[in-house]
C-alpha cells in the first residue's frame, strides 16, 4: 500500500489552532473508522494521541481533536503550546491485516 | 502499568540477520497483539507485521514478506522481530508496540532499538 498523505509541515502561534490532514483512499481512511494519530518528539518513541478516528486516550488533553471525512483523516490541536511541537503520523487500518502510516507532519510553534 | 523493553544497538554487514527482542511487563502478554515498525534516519514511521502472542499467528506487510520473521516466548513475555538479507537501506530504530483492543491501534511503545548495516 501507498503511505497516507500528510503535509510535511504546519505552523502556527502558541494559543491558535491548527489542523493536519490525512488522505488515504476508499481501501484504507475510507473504508474503515480505525485511524489513530501519534505524537512523536526527536529521539523518543511515538505516542498514541487519537485512536478510532476522535477517541482520546486517557491522559492526552482535550486540546487534541480527531475527525475524518470521505478519505481524508483530520488531526485538531486548539490553544496551540509551545510543547505540541513535535511531529506528527497518522495510521489506517488498511484491510487484509495490514496498515499503513502518513509520511509525517513536523509542526512548528512559532 | 505496561513497559515494553527491547534489546540493546545492533550493527551488521550486508547480508546479515537480525534478531531484535521485546519483553512485555505486565500479565497480560498473550491478551494483545504485538507490531513491529520502523523508522528510517530522518524518515517516517513504516509497519512491518502483527504477532498474536496468543497463538503465534503472524501477518507481515508486503514489503518484508520473506525476510521477516516473528515470533514470541510465552515463557518470558517476550515477542522477537528477525529481518535477514540486510541492506543498507535497513538501517533504522526498529520498535515493538502493543496493539490496543482493536489490534491495529498501537497504545504502548518500546524504547527502540537501532540496527545500523554498514560494511
Amino acid at each position: 500500500q501507498s503511505a497516507l498523505t500528510q503535509p510535511a509541515s504546519v505552523s502556527g502561534s502558541p494559543g491558535q489552532s491548527i489542523t493536519i490532514s490525512c488522505t488515504g483512499t476508499s481501501s484504507d481512511v475510507g473504508s474503515y473508522n480505525v485511524v489513530s494519530w501519534y505524537q512523536q518528539y526527536p529521539g523518543k518513541a511515538p505516542k498514541l494521541m487519537i485512536y478510532e478516528v476522535s477517541k482520546r486516550p486517557s491522559g492526552v488533553s482535550n486540546r487534541f481533536s480527531g475527525s475524518k471525512s470521505g478519505n481524508t483523516a483530520s488531526l485538531t490541536i486548539s490553544g496551540l503550546q509551545a510543547e505540541d511541537e513535535a511531529d506528527y503520523y497518522c495510521c489506517s487500518y488498511a484491510g487484509s491485516s495490514s496498515v499503513v502510516f502518513g509520511g509525517g507532519t513536523k509542526l512548528t510553534v512559532l | 502499568q505496561v513497559q515494553l523493553v527491547q534489546s540493546g544497538a545492533e550493527v551488521k554487514k550486508p547480508g546479515a540477520s537480525v534478531k531484535v527482542s521485546c519483553k512485555a511487563s505486565g500479565n497480560t502478554f498473550t491478551s494483545y497483539s504485538m507490531h513491529w515498525v520502523r523508522q528510517a534516519p530522518g524518515q517516517g514511521l513504516e509497519w512491518m507485521g502483527i504477532i498474536n502472542p496468543s497463538g503465534g499467528s503472524t501477518s507481515y506487510a508486503q514489503k518484508f514478506q520473506g525476510r521477516v520473521t516473528m515470533t514470541r516466548d510465552t515463557s518470558t513475555s517476550t515477542v522477537y522481530m528477525d529481518l535477514s538479507s540486510l541492506r543498507s537501506e535497513d538501517t533504522a530504530v526498529y520498535y515493538c508496540a502493543r496493539g490496543h483492543s482493536s489490534s491495529w491501534i498501537f497504545d504502548y511503545w518500546g524504547q527502540g532499538t537501532l540496527v545500523t548495516v554498514s560494511s
